[in-house]
């Protein structure tokens, strides 16, 4: 069966900390992951990955995968309280039809 | 170039009652997809539209639940006889092409 896992389901952290998502998948016919930021609506676009290996930056947040090891993780450096949100992470199976989520990750940043 | 729009953005219903979601897609957006999220779940997906065809419902519950992406307007997401259980928060997302998607900013479904 195809699936998603995050972890840990929450986490709480003081501002300027350094803060890691993980998200494991074990999935049929991969073809890319995906890192969502969720406040208190839609789900925002964070970052795809396809390829191993190579990080992603923007800013304070970066991201990478292995695909052997099949995970991915989000770092987010210096975290500040506008970091606060569930961080989804969805696998693209390449049926073009859906993405498959984890439950996401709940960040708290405490000033 | 607005982006994906959902409305109502809140809908209150009473048990039996029907919902009705509404979702416009980005402009020369074809794609629409359906995801709901209940508390303390992360999304499912629900349904894969593109003009007046239903590509994929593999999410959708057998009863009551029906989707519709007409030629012209937006698409419909459409609940029948609604339960307490069908509260949750309905997101719809729109592409150009299969994956790369946008999302809206949802309808809050609660069933009194």
């Amino acid at each position: 069966e195809d699936k998603v896992v995050q972890s840990p389901l929450s986490l709480v952290v003081h501002e300027g900390d350094t803060v890691t998502l993980n998200c494991s998948y074990e999935v049929t016919n991969f073809r890319s992951l995906l890192w969502y930021k969720q406040e208190k609506k839609a789900p925002t676009f964070l970052f795809m990955l396809t390829s191993s290996g190579i990080e992603k930056k923007s800013g304070r947040l970066s991201s990478i995968l292995d695909k052997k090891e099949l995970f991915s993780i989000l770092n987010i450096t210096a975290t500040q309280t506008g970091d606060s949100a569930v961080y989804l992470c969805a696998v693209d199976m390449n049926t073009g039809n859906q993405f498959y989520f984890g439950t996401g990750t709940s960040l708290t940043v405490i000033p | 170039n607005a982006g994906v729009m959902q409305n109502p953005r809140h809908l209150v219903r009473r048990r039996g009652q029907e919902a009705r979601l509404r979702c416009s897609p980005m402009k020369g957006h074809s794609h629409v997809y359906w995801y709901r999220q209940l508390p303390e779940e992360g999304l499912k997906f629900m349904v894969y539209l593109q003009k007046e065809n239903i590509i994929d419902e593999s999410g959708m519950p057998k009863e009551r639940f029906s989707a519709e992406f007409p030629k012209e307007g937006p698409s419909i997401l459409r609940i029948q006889q609604v339960v307490r259980g069908d509260s949750a928060a309905y997101f719809c997302a729109s592409s150009r092409q299969a994956g790369g998607y946008t999302f809206g900013s949802g309808t809050r479904l609660t069933v009194v």
